[in-house]
């Protein structure tokens, strides 16, 4: 299962909703399907898993949804430490891929 | 608190050895599966190698089968990965990371810092 991830660059202002896509090759379950956000230099962090449950400590600004073939990570109002790349992933049992990833950027 | 502390990480030639270390605490390391995740420079997250709770079995990424191998000694609480056969496609930063949730929702919750394999002649 490929994992598509668009846009790749999401040029925003601080306030600003952010909507980011990530399209799979074929259904998954929305429980097997998870949100990182990812700062330079930094490990990836837990934002949204179960395709919607937010992981502990993380803003009730993000939000995760979509089922089957189509997931989306909204972030309702862009805070300056909220510039960063955000990877959804997904698992099958006996392999695990990420999406390539979005870059949401101060405009 | 959960602690993964990635070393092992250095400049290789291309077809040589390296293995990598990850030193866990702050959880019972045997209950969890584990696995390692790499990041080429200025690239994407991808997956390498998984080990199961208990060490039950192991999966790996088509680019690394047959020449990484991931392991754990639990009295140490330390999960490894011998990378033989390196290749400069090899050359990223490698997390460990912990595999968490209940069935059936699952999801790496903890990350380390990462370790820096570079493979160059």
């Amino acid at each position: 299962i490929v994992l598509t991830q668009s846009p790749g660059t999401l040029s925003l202002s601080p306030g600003e909703r952010a909507t980011l896509s990530c399209r799979a090759t074929q259904s998954i379950s929305s429980s097997h399907l998870t949100w990182y956000q990812q700062k330079p230099g930094q490990a990836p962090r837990l934002l949204i898993y179960g395709a919607y449950i937010r992981a502990t400590g993380i803003p009730d600004r993000f939000s995760g949804s979509g089922s089957g073939t189509d997931f989306t990570l909204t972030i309702s109002r862009l805070e300056p430490e909220d510039f960063a790349v955000y990877y959804c992933q997904q698992y099958g049992g006996s392999f695990w891929t990420f999406g390539q990833g979005t870059k949401v950027e101060i405009k | 608190q959960v602690q993964l502390v990635e070393s092992g990480g250095g400049v290789v030639q291309p077809g040589k050895s390296l293995r990598l270390s990850c030193a866990a605490s702050g959880f019972a390391f045997s209950s969890f599966g584990m696995h390692w995740v790499r990041q080429a420079p200025g690239k994407g997250l991808e997956w390498v190698a998984a080990t199961a709770y208990q060490d039950a079995v192991q999966y790996y990424a088509d680019a690394v089968k047959g020449r990484f191998t991931i392991s754990r000694d639990f009295s140490t609480n330390t999960l490894y990965l011998q990378m033989n056969s390196l290749r400069p496609e090899d050359t990223a930063v490698y997390y460990c990371a912990k595999w968490s949730g209940d069935y059936p929702v699952y999801y790496f919750d903890f990350w380390g810092q990462g370790t820096l394999v570079t493979v160059s002649s």
